[in-house]
């Protein structure tokens, strides 16, 4: 069955720190897509980052990186030198591929991390 | 800004009624999704519409329901309320069928509160 853990439920640093965020999947496909969404405290979701299970290249967006490593199911968020306006609880989610080369489209979200950003 | 509007922003009902909550995509997007956040379940997948037609159902209770209409806007039926619908309701846009070719934009939700 698939499923998105994110075992971090809140984390707390001094701004300027660099922070990770873990997400570990599960899927029974050899094709699907990761995902990272941001939810500010205002509440809406925000798009980080796409990413296809055949793509295993790391990526980089400004003071954002993202490490995919299939081999540990992972997809682990890195914020470097944070600030305040990063606090916001992070959701990585995953979609599946049906086995027919279709879609299954939905989201499965993990719990989501809390972070907040300390001046 | 996301392009996806969701109407109202803030609802407050009481049991036993009945609401309807509204999307309309992003320009062009063919598929809109529908999401239920709540603090004990998280986020869950409710139902999935593309060009006016169900595509994929999820969590979805039997006295909740969804249409997309010829114009793409969306909107989510919630009936006989219970305490326990009370939650933030998602809707997001797609171009596309789902994941395999693009990207969920969400809405800035509607929060449901069920008095």
């Amino acid at each position: 069955a698939q499923k998105v853990t994110q075992a971090q439920t809140e984390i707390s640093v001094v701004e300027k720190e660099d922070v990770t965020l873990d997400c570990v999947y599960e899927t029974r496909d050899t094709t699907y897509y990761l995902f990272w969404y941001k939810q500010p405290p205002s509440g809406e979701l925000v798009f980080l980052i796409r990413r296809n299970s055949f793509d295993e290249q790391n990526e980089i967006s400004g003071r954002y990186s993202w490490n995919f490593q299939k081999s540990t199911s992972s997809f682990n968020f890195t914020i470097t030198a944070s600030q305040v306006v990063d606090s916001a609880v992070y959701f990585c989610a995953l979609s599946e591929a049906l086995y027919d080369g279709g879609s299954q489209g939905n989201l499965i979200f993990g719990k989501g991390t809390k972070l907040s950003v300390k001046p | 800004d996301s392009g996806v509007t969701q109407t109202p922003k803030h609802l407050i009902t009481a049991t036993g009624q009945r609401v309807t909550l509204r999307c309309s995509p992003r320009s062009g997007d063919l598929s809109v999704y529908w999401y239920q956040q709540s603090l004990d379940q998280g986020l869950q997948f409710l139902i999935q519409y593309y060009n006016g037609e169900e595509r994929a159902k999820g969590n979805i209770l039997e006295r909740f329901s969804a249409q997309q209409f010829p114009d793409l806007h969306s909107e989510l039926n919630l009936s006989s309320l219970e305490l326990g619908d009370s939650a933030l309701y998602f809707c997001a846009s797609s171009a596309g069928l789902g994941a395999s070719t693009d990207t969920q934009y969400f809405g800035p939700g509607t929060r449901l509160t069920v008095l």
